[in-house]
């Protein structure tokens, strides 16, 4: 089954503690990203990639990390977690497509993050 | 600035009554045009996507959307809402070149009335 896998699901953590959240993706897809989402504010992306050792900042980068060693594999760190960066996680991947542009995005269940 | 707005935060309609969410977006040349489905407590799926051609674009779920360049618009449409389509929706827009972010709008959350 085509999916984007996220883990963990849900985690409640420290001030300061690093802390990292994986995706994985079984679509052989190049385009990978990550997402924020927060009430009346949608989904504002975090980090993306276009393909292995490629990332590239998206609108709210600070506080986070990405690697991108594999392709099917992108995973999130936060160095030193903040109580502003409690928040949904999504993780998505798609295609490029013929033109080299991220076509349709499938998305993973999210990771719902708590930072005390 | 790249921008895209919904501008009805919640709507309620009754079981059977038609849906019509509203997108508008700010962004240069014609981009992709996506709408997306959160249903409660799931990750987002692809509802309908516009890339190019014919501007009224059929989905799934009963699906449809249309494209109107003069009103940088992409509004969503439903004839008759069933009670399982209460999810928040999303407007996406995005990317014109192979390096452009996609950019979601702030969603719609969609109650239904049995």
């Amino acid at each position: 089954e085509a999916q984007v896998t996220q883990n963990p699901r849900y985690l409640i953590t420290v001030t300061g503690k690093k802390l990292t959240v994986t995706c994985s993706q079984n679509m052989n897809h190049e385009y990978m990203s990550w997402y924020r989402q927060d009430p009346g504010l949608g989904l504002r992306q975090i980090y993306y990639s276009m393909n292995v050792e490629v990332t590239d900042k998206g609108d709210v980068p600070e506080g986070y990390k990405v690697s991108r060693k594999e392709k099917r594999n992108f995973p999130l760190i936060l160095e030193s977690p903040s109580p502003n960066q409690t928040s949904l996680y999504f993780c998505a991947s798609s295609s490029l497509g013929t033109s080299g542009r991220s076509d349709t995005q499938y998305f993973g269940p999210g990771t719902r993050l708590t930072v005390l | 600035a790249q921008s895209v707005t919904q501008p009805d935060i919640h709507i309620t309609v009754s079981e059977g009554a038609s849906l019509e969410l509203r997108c508008n977006y700010s962004y240069g040349a014609t981009p992709y045009l996506f709408w997306y489905v959160q249903s409660p407590g799931q990750g987002l799926q692809l509802l309908l996507k516009y890339f190019s051609g014919d501007t009224l674009v059929q989905g799934i779920k009963g699906f449809e959307a249309e494209f109107k360049r003069s009103q940088s618009s992409f509004n969503l449409r439903k004839p008759s809402v069933h009670w399982s389509d209460a999810a928040e929706y999303f407007c996406a827009v995005g990317p014109k070149t192979s390096y452009d972010k996609v950019i979601f709008g702030p969603g719609t959350s969609l109650s239904v009335i049995p």
